[in-house]
């Protein structure tokens, strides 16, 4: 079926530690991203990718890195976990960057001890 | 700045009963306007995208409407269910294409009881 996969869906890890999000997509979709989800924020844009290879930087990106080897696939790397990143990460998928409906994955709930 | 206020914060309300949910922006220049709707523990799914020449848009039981001059849009829900629980956001693009930005609210969380 087509549709946007995260995983892990759940993800308890210590502060300094690497830790990579991942994210397929079935879509084909141009464009991908990555939002942050916290209490008393709408969610946030940290990173997108307009076509693989192509990525820019969003409202909060310091902290994290992502890559783009692969149209279907946008990994979201946290290189050295902090508690300020413990959150729920949703990533997204569109034909466009704002015109058409983004579709969403289900998220991963990240917390960092 | 560009900023979407949504209000209320949180709406409780019967199964059955017709709830308004409001959504102000400062957004500009302005391109769209959706309303999406988060179940807990998912995803947002969107619900309708508006331009500025569109005032009215409905899915379902989910009828969206716009006043570009007063910035305002309001999502209503007509006959609700249980399966409406959600909490629900309005997003707002300015400019347009490669070039625009979408800002989101914070929601609104409704609450269907039985």
């Amino acid at each position: 079926d087509a549709g946007i996969t995260q995983s892990p869906r759940y993800k308890i890890t210590e502060t300094g530690r690497q830790v990579t999000l991942m994210c397929h997509q079935t879509w084909s979709h141009s464009y991908m991203f990555w939002y942050r989800q916290d209490l008393g924020h709408g969610l946030r844009l940290i990173y997108y990718s307009a076509a693989a290879d192509i990525t820019d930087k969003g409202e909060v990106p310091d902290g994290y890195v992502v890559s783009r080897s692969k149209t279907e696939n946008f990994p979201l790397t946290l290189e050295s976990a902090t508690r300020s990143q413990t959150s729920v990460y949703f990533c997204a998928s569109s034909n466009d960057r704002v015109l058409q409906p983004q579709h969403f994955g289900d998220g991963t709930r990240l917390s960092i001890l | 700045k560009n900023q979407v206020e949504q209000s209320p914060q949180s709406l409780i309300i019967l199964e059955g009963k017709n709830c308004t949910l409001q959504c102000n922006y400062t957004v500009s220049p302005f391109s769209n306007l959706r309303w999406y709707k988060q179940d807990t523990g998912r995803g947002p799914v969107s619900l309708t995208i508006m331009t500025f020449s569109e005032n009215t848009k409905s899915n379902g039981r989910y009828t969206a409407t716009l006043d570009a001059d007063t910035k305002q849009s309001s999502l209503h829900i007509t006959a609700s269910q249980l399966s409406d629980s959600a909490s629900y956001i309005c997003v707002v693009s300015d400019y347009g294409g490669s070039q625009g930005n979408l800002i989101f609210g914070k929601g609104t969380k409704l609450s269907v009881k039985p």
